[in-house]
């Protein structure tokens, strides 16, 4: 079966550009989540969605970021006005539900020049 | 607030030795707590789970043992393998609040 899927695995970008990012969960799990992880460290919640609606987007750094999930699967990770410190993974994962664990994908390696 | 600390690596083992990674939290509530590997260029896997005291979860040959009154879900494995290397963190996950909160990561390398 197929796992959570996250394109592209590499992502290069000058400053101030803006970048896209798409993940493709599990089929049928209704939670999305997005993380950010810096090199060395534990990943960060950025936004969460429960099918189609963004529950929480508490975690995401700055009105530069936006997330969405319009038919409650695929989701998009928007950064717009790329800075350098946006580089990191970026993380998706998806749920069945609140009883199940998080199933991540590879992950999106995202290189600010 | 909620946290969980690990112990800080990487963590240098030779293959068969016995690996204990200690993890710590702070919680409201009772959290649920995870173990996931991450093997060098992959995603994150969970690894184990445990979701209320006393619960030991296990796979692999890795286990770990929710101990709520020393706040603590320390993984161990009696030998380790070569194809044991990667980055191990522990996780917590509140009833109320389904983010995961993270430690920092500990990275093991086993020596043939």
């Amino acid at each position: 079966g197929a796992g959570v899927s996250q394109s592209p695995r590499y992502k290069v970008a000058k400053r101030g550009q803006d970048v896209a990012l798409r993940c493709d969960p599990i089929s049928g799990h209704v939670s999305l989540f997005w993380y950010q992880q810096a090199l060395g460290q534990g990943p960060e919640f950025l936004t969460y969605f429960q099918n189609e609606a963004q529950l929480d987007k508490s975690g995401l750094p700055s009105d530069r970021f936006f997330a969405e999930r319009p038919e409650g699967s695929v989701s998009t990770l928007k950064i717009q006005r790329t800075q350098q410190e946006d580089s990191a993974v970026y993380l998706c994962a998806s749920r069945q539900n609140s009883n199940q664990p998080q199933h991540f994908g590879d992950g999106t390696r995202l290189s600010i020049l | 607030g909620n946290s969980v600390t690990q112990m800080e690596g990487p963590v240098t083992l030779s293959e068969e030795a016995f690996l204990t990674i200690n993890c710590t939290y702070t919680a409201t509530g009772y959290p649920s707590l995870f173990w996931y590997v991450q093997y060098p260029g992959e995603g994150l896997q969970l690894l184990l789970k445990a979701t209320k005291a006393d619960d030991k979860g296990s796979n692999k040959g890795f286990e770990a043992t929710y101990r709520k009154e020393t706040t603590s879900f320390h993984l161990e494995k009696g030998s380790v393998q070569v194809s044991d290397s990667a980055v191990y963190f522990c996780a917590l996950s509140l009833d109320s609040n389904y983010q995961l909160i993270w430690g920092a990561g500990t990275k093991l390398i086993i020596k043939p």
